[in-house]
This record gives structure tokens, sequence and C-alpha cells, in this order.
């Protein structure tokens, strides 16, 4: 299974941009990069994903490197529900439905006020 | 919204007691998953289902079992409850999507299992 390196914990000030690393360098051609997050005292939910284009939702963005061996996720004015465990994820495209869903230990955002 | 709902928040059990942890979601999803978390270990699956009947290991599977007897339920089980099985239990589900799309994992609030 390729798999995602992240660093164990980030900090940043309330209401500046946060950009969350992680690298994948044995990333295969058809792996989706995904990020979940998970709040204290809840399940992770699901943030972006994409394949190749960097990508944008309402809660943030998704910057890919153009060799796909690295992403970003970017949260343009972090605030303090930002808090949480931010977790980096590779999906198979054409079989991802029939394996496994392999998370590791994320990355733990601290928002300081 | 999706909701995946588990049995129970909090639950305490004894060492060698069969326990049931159930997970049922009401989206008609066909994937399901079981997670186990601990500290500084992060996010680890213990097995995952892609259709009723079907189930595959994870990678920790070892002391636990599972059961999908219908689309709605996936159920953990583990035979003998012993005190290194404490953790917090989450359960996900997901579409099977086909092609190049990934549907996302939606998860439960766990099921944090003390066993004494």
């Amino acid at each position: 299974d390729a798999k995602t390196t992240q660093p164990n914990s980030m900090e940043s000030n309330e209401e500046e941009p946060v950009h969350l690393p992680c690298n994948h360098s044995t990333i295969s051609g058809t792996d989706y990069i995904h990020w979940y997050r998970q709040l204290p005292s809840q399940g992770p939910e699901y943030v972006i994903h994409g394949l190749t284009s960097n990508v944008n939702n309402r809660m943030a963005s998704l910057a890919i490197a153009e060799d796909r061996k690295s992403s970003t996720l970017i949260l343009h004015r972090a605030t303090l529900r930002d808090a949480a465990v931010y977790y980096c994820i590779l999906r198979d495209g054409p079989f991802g439905g029939y394996q496994k869903v392999t998370f590791g230990t994320g990355t733990k955002l601290q928002v300081i006020p | 919204d999706v909701k995946v709902t588990q049995s129970s928040r909090y639950l305490v059990k004894r060492t060698g007691e069969k326990v049931f942890l159930e997970c049922v979601q009401d989206m008609d999803h066909e994937n399901m998953f079981w997670y186990r978390q601990d500290p500084g270990l992060g996010l680890r699956l213990i097995y995952f289902s892609y259709d009723v009947k079907m189930k595959e290991k994870g990678d920790i599977p070892e002391g636990y079992s599972v059961s999908r007897e219908k689309k709605e339920r996936f159920s953990l089980i583990l035979e003998s409850a012993s005190t290194n099985q404490t953790s917090m239990y989450l359960c996900a589900s997901s579409l099977r999507s086909a092609g190049h799309t990934n549907s996302p994992l939606h998860f439960g609030n766990g099921t944090r299992l003390t066993v004494t």
C-alpha cells in the first residue's frame, strides 16, 4: 500500500492561513488523495479529495504537487473550531471501493487565540 | 445527512466476556468499516465489508470477528475480551463507488470500550 507521511503536530494563530503538508512519494497513478479531520470526541469527517488538479470547497483547498508526491491542505483562515487531527490518506480510483481504507496518525493542529 | 449510529457511547466489560459492538447506517451504503483508535497509534482498520455477508481483514483483525447479515448493520465481535482491547472503536460506511469517484467515509461517534 502506498503510504502517507505527515508531521505529528502543528500550531497556527487564529485567523491566519494554515498549510498542512502530506508526503506520498509512492503514490500510484490511480490513487486519489483524501483528507479527513477529527474534532475532539467525534469520529473523523471528510474534508476534500483530489487526483491531479487543485481542488476547493467550502471547508478547505487542496494543492497537489505536479509530480503528485506531496499535497497540502490549506485552511484559509484558521478558527478555534479547526483545532483537530487531520488525516491524509490515499485511495485507489478504479478499485478503491473494494479495498481497505487505511489511516495513519495524522497531524494534530492547535489553533492559538 | 448520512447517519452512522453506534449502539453504545461507553461500554465496560470483564475479561473473557463476549462483546458485541453494533453499527447501523441509514444511507444504503455498500461498504462498512470497523476501526480502533489508540493514543499515538492513530486509526487502525480491524475489518471491512463491501457487501452483505462479505468481510475482509484489515490491518489488525486478531481477536475480532464481524458479521454483516443486513446491508445497514455491521457488527464487531470480541469473542473473549481482553484488557488490550480497551480502546475507542469507530464504525464507518461509504458507497462502493465505481470508476474514478471515491465516495467519502462517514463515521459514527465511536464506542469507548473498557475491559477490566
